[in-house]
């Protein structure tokens, strides 16, 4: 059972749109989220968190949106380089104190000049 | 800036052998992680430790799986009698795990396992 589902295998923007990237999630114990981007034969980098206590984290052209009522989250990217192609992947950290990272299976972004 | 770092960053062996990856987390860093990802899946839990204690084995570690962290410090994976199910990337990941500080981990490029 998928507890983080990212159902968009893939997406394609133009360079300098708006890209966003879903992610939605069905254990209600979890209480911060975060959004990596990995590229091919790489460790996922880390780009941004939200907590379960905010609706809104922004940091340069990335922001996370959290809506807690309809288990979903978004990452904007605004604008989109070329340079934003990769896979990007949602993950998930419950209340237990190990915190582990429950992730989703990850959306292809490209990004097209 | 010395980020989490992992050697290898390859292994081929044959099934049957013995492999050990090593993990070095960034130094003021007290919690580590092994996560290991196979293609098209996202990242899935091994273990953590916090400090030198192990505190968490997923029902993924079976028991050719043993993992040690003995100072607190770097960290290694071993995988004994290797299987071709075993493998896949190998990620280890640390955090700062603070009272009240943010629980952002941070990854090491991986080590990538082929079980031949």
């Amino acid at each position: 059972d998928q507890q983080v589902k990212q159902n968009s295998p893939s997406l394609s923007v133009q360079e300098g749109r708006i890209s966003i990237l879903n992610c939605d999630y069905t254990n209600s114990m979890f209480d911060y989220f975060l959004w990596y981007k990995k590229y091919p034969a790489e460790g996922p980098t880390f780009l941004i968190s939200i907590s379960s206590i905010k609706d809104k984290n922004e940091d340069g052209r990335f922001t996370v949106f959290l809506n807690k009522s309809a288990k979903h989250l978004s990452l904007h990217i605004v604008p989109s380089q070329p340079g934003d192609s990769a896979v990007y992947f949602c993950a998930a950290s419950g209340a237990g104190n190990n915190r582990k990272l429950i992730w989703g299976l990850g959306t292809s972004l490209a990004v097209n000049p | 800036d010395t980020g989490v770092s992992q050697d290898p960053r390859h292994k081929i062996t044959k099934r049957g052998q013995n492999v050990t990856f090593r993990c070095d987390p960034i130094s003021e860093h007290n919690r580590l992680y092994w996560y290991r990802q196979t293609l098209g899946q996202g990242p899935e839990f091994l273990t953590y430790f916090q400090n030198e204690a192990q505190l968490e084995k997923s029902r993924l570690l079976s028991d050719r799986f043993s993992a040690e962290r003995p100072k607190g410090s770097f960290s290694t994976l071993e995988i004994q009698r290797t299987e071709q199910g075993d493998s896949a990337m190998y990620l280890c990941a640390s955090s700062a795990g603070l009272a009240g500080a943010s629980y952002e981990q941070y990854f090491g490029p991986g080590t990538r396992l082929t079980v031949t």
